[in-house]
């Protein structure tokens, strides 16, 4: 059964403290990896399409990378509002499932000032 | 301004009585989707949308209605909702441009059934 999830599920870190977000995916074929950042009570806002191993992303303090079973998301000296659920979706290759997303429960992050 | 937009945001209702919840973007976009999101369970799709006249079950079809008829518009219809219904629905759509796949979301709409 495809498959996402994400660790650790809540990080507080202090400002300026660098830090890195895991997402572990089990699908029949990664086709695409997202990273979408959520603001309470908001949709989610799409960040970051990762397509394969080896992949790198950056926007401004956040960098996404890809390998062939899991997805990193670093932040770099966060600031208080980069405050939010950061969400990792994937979507697969297999006939059955292609046009499908899949959502991880997300990792809510607080960056302390 | 490129946007999604759901209607209503919030609604209250009552078991059985049947419910439209409306979702209309103007980006052209091919690919809709209505998601439920749950505490403790993320956000689960229910049902999306290749095209006009396109649709397909997410993993969680199951009290859910949509059509497609037009390529602006996504309506979800709830023909008899339970509280297990009880959620906060999002609407996205995408575009693939160049391999990459935007989903743009809605603000969600709370639903509460009675």
């Amino acid at each position: 059964e495809d498959q996402v999830t994400q660790s650790p599920e809540a990080l507080r870190l202090q400002e300026g403290e660098s830090s890195s977000l895991n997402c572990s995916y089990t699908v029949s074929g990664l086709r695409g990896l997202f990273w979408y950042r959520q603001d309470p009570g908001k949709g989610p806002e799409f960040l970051f399409t990762l397509y394969s191993a080896g992949e790198e992303k950056e926007k401004e303090r956040l960098k996404a990378t890809l390998t062939k079973k899991e997805s990193f998301l670093h932040i770099t000296a966060p600031k208080p509002e980069d405050s939010a659920t950061y969400l990792c979706a994937a979507t697969s290759t297999a006939k059955t499932s292609y046009d499908k997303v899949i959502f991880g429960p997300g990792t809510s992050l607080s960056v302390i000032p | 301004e490129a946007q999604v937009t759901q209607n209503p945001r919030y609604l209250i209702t009552v078991t059985g009585k049947k419910l439209t919840v409306t979702c209309s973007q103007n980006m052209n976009h091919e690919y809709m989707s209505w998601y439920r999101q749950d505490p403790g369970l993320g956000l689960r799709q229910i049902y999306y949308s290749m095209n006009v006249e396109v649709t397909d079950k997410g993993d969680v079809p199951e009290g859910y209605k949509v059509s497609r008829k037009e390529k602006r518009n996504f309506p979800l219809i709830l023909e008899s909702p339970s509280p297990n219904q009880t959620s906060l629905y999002f609407c996205a759509s995408s575009s693939l441009f160049r391999g990459q796949e935007t989903q743009y979301f809605g603000p969600g709409t709370r639903l509460l059934v009675l």
